[in-house]
């Protein structure tokens, strides 16, 4: 099994739908993160949350929203969505007491159509 | 933020050598180095990271200049499979102590030849 799991692999979903993107992780991390992957161009930071009880936006928050429901699991939700919400979702983790860098799951991609 | 500036791309023949530029001369004094790399259709990968020695691990190798103001990633021998973009990014702390996010940038497509 993955150490992050991401689920849906592929969704497309209408103009207007609500929809959650769910990210689980095996590996005991504190902290896990939110990325958006748009064609050609680097990941944007979304949302990030350093423990349950801490939720931070990152670059590009707006239209999103995200839920920290155990320190396993990190969910992104599209309100409302939006076309120009197309893109490669990943989510990330990482651990406070060890610098070794972040673990990424492999994506969900999104269409909004 | 400091900010990283890396070649759009490059090209590499399999089993050479590969050095990999990354300029950062807005880093800070407590920024560290660090590199990812993205496969074709896959999350990113931890390559390395380094605050101002020169680090060695199995997958490559981090040569940091001596006023830190830019850094190498060396490949000793590229293989097909190392063909990803290349990530050069420096640590952003946020919230002060050991918390810390990342900020990615576009990075350095690299194509293996063979």
């Amino acid at each position: 099994d993955a150490d992050v799991t991401q689920t849906p692999r592929n969704r497309i979903t209408k103009t207007g739908k609500r929809i959650m993107l769910e990210c689980s992780q095996t590996k005991g991390h504190d902290r896990m993160y939110w990325y958006r992957q748009d064609p050609g161009l680097g990941l944007q930071l979304i949302y990030y949350s350093f423990d349950v009880k801490d939720i931070n936006k990152g670059e590009i928050s707006d239209g999103y929203s995200v839920s920290r429901q155990a320190q396993a699991k990190f969910s992104l939700s599209l309100e409302s969505a939006i076309p120009n919400q197309t893109a490669l979702y990943f989510c990330a983790t990482s651990d406070t007491r060890v610098n070794h860098g972040y673990t990424f799951g492999s994506g969900t991609r999104l269409t909004v159509v | 933020d400091a900010k990283t500036t890396q070649p759009n791309s490059m090209e590499s023949n399999e089993e050479e050598p590969v050095h990999l530029p990354c300029n950062h001369s807005t880093i800070s004094g407590t920024d560290y180095i660090h590199w990812y790399r993205q496969l074709p259709s896959q999350g990113p990968e931890y390559v390395i990271h380094g605050l101002t020695s020169n680090v060695n691990n199995r997958m490559a190798s981090l040569a940091i200049a001596e006023d830190r103001k830019s850094s190498t990633l060396i490949l000793h021998r590229a293989t097909l499979r190392d063909a990803a973009v290349y990530y050069c990014i420096l640590r952003d702390e946020a919230g002060g102590g050991s918390n810390y996010k990342l900020t990615f940038g576009k990075g350095t497509l690299l194509t293996v030849n063979p």
